[in-house]
């Protein structure tokens, strides 16, 4: 069951802000909301997570509704190398056994 | 810093034989998990180990079994090997399973298996 919903993909152009949606409306009190990336032909590569609160580090920052039903992550300046594919999860496990959906292919353009 | 490894990175098997991967965490880590990406689809849960023991097991069948060692290492068997079986079998690992506290996984670049 996917507790996910994300665009198949979605494009952006290089050094522009690429703004990844998720929804994530089942999401239950302790369930943390996480996002990886894939990039072709290497594992998945964590980004961010958070529970309640917007969250930044120095690759994005995840944007959490007060309803917590749906999240935002942003890459504030997308470069050819965030091209990959993105992927929202929601865990409760301490984020060891993750649920993978389909993701977001993000294409980065010049 | 050495990340997590995986060995072999590529494995040609035939139907019916089995296969053992192996899978050496990032150094203070304890907890090892283990995922299958099916081409085109998103890694899918197999297994998580923490302190030599299981604490957690996705919806795969008893031919796929897996230990983890003393120093932390892993490894992950699969009997009688099908066709369907042919997936990138990641393993990633983290520090903890603290409860209700999230933390991150880091993955290794997987082991690449065909079954012929």
């Amino acid at each position: 069951d996917a507790k996910t919903t994300q665009p198949p993909s979605m494009d952006c152009a290089e050094g522009r802000a690429a703004n990844l949606p998720c929804n994530h409306s089942t999401i239950s009190g302790n369930e943390y909301v996480y996002w990886y990336r894939q990039i072709h032909s290497q594992g998945p590569q964590y980004i961010i997570h958070g529970l309640k609160n917007n969250e930044t580090n120095e690759m994005a920052s995840l944007i959490i509704t007060e309803d917590r039903k749906s999240s935002t992550l942003i890459l504030p300046h997308a470069t050819l190398r965030d091209t990959a594919v993105y992927y929202c999860i929601v865990d409760n496990n301490a984020g060891n056994m993750l649920t993978f959906g389909g993701g977001t292919r993000l294409m980065v353009k010049p | 810093d050495a990340g997590v490894t995986q060995s072999p990175t590529h494995l040609i098997k035939t139907r019916g034989q089995h296969v053992t991967l192996r899978c050496s965490p990032i150094s203070g880590h304890k907890s090892v998990s283990w995922y299958q990406q099916v081409l085109g689809q998103g890694p899918q849960f197999i297994f998580q180990y923490y302190e030599k023991e299981e604490r957690g097991r996705g919806n795969f069948p008893d031919r796929f079994s897996a230990r983890q060692f003393p120093n932390y290492s892993s490894e992950l068997n699969v009997n009688a090997l099908l066709l369907g079986d042919s997936a990138l079998y990641l393993c990633a690992s983290s520090l903890d399973v603290a409860a209700l506290k999230g933390n991150e996984q880091f993955f290794g670049p997987g082991t690449r298996l065909t079954v012929l």
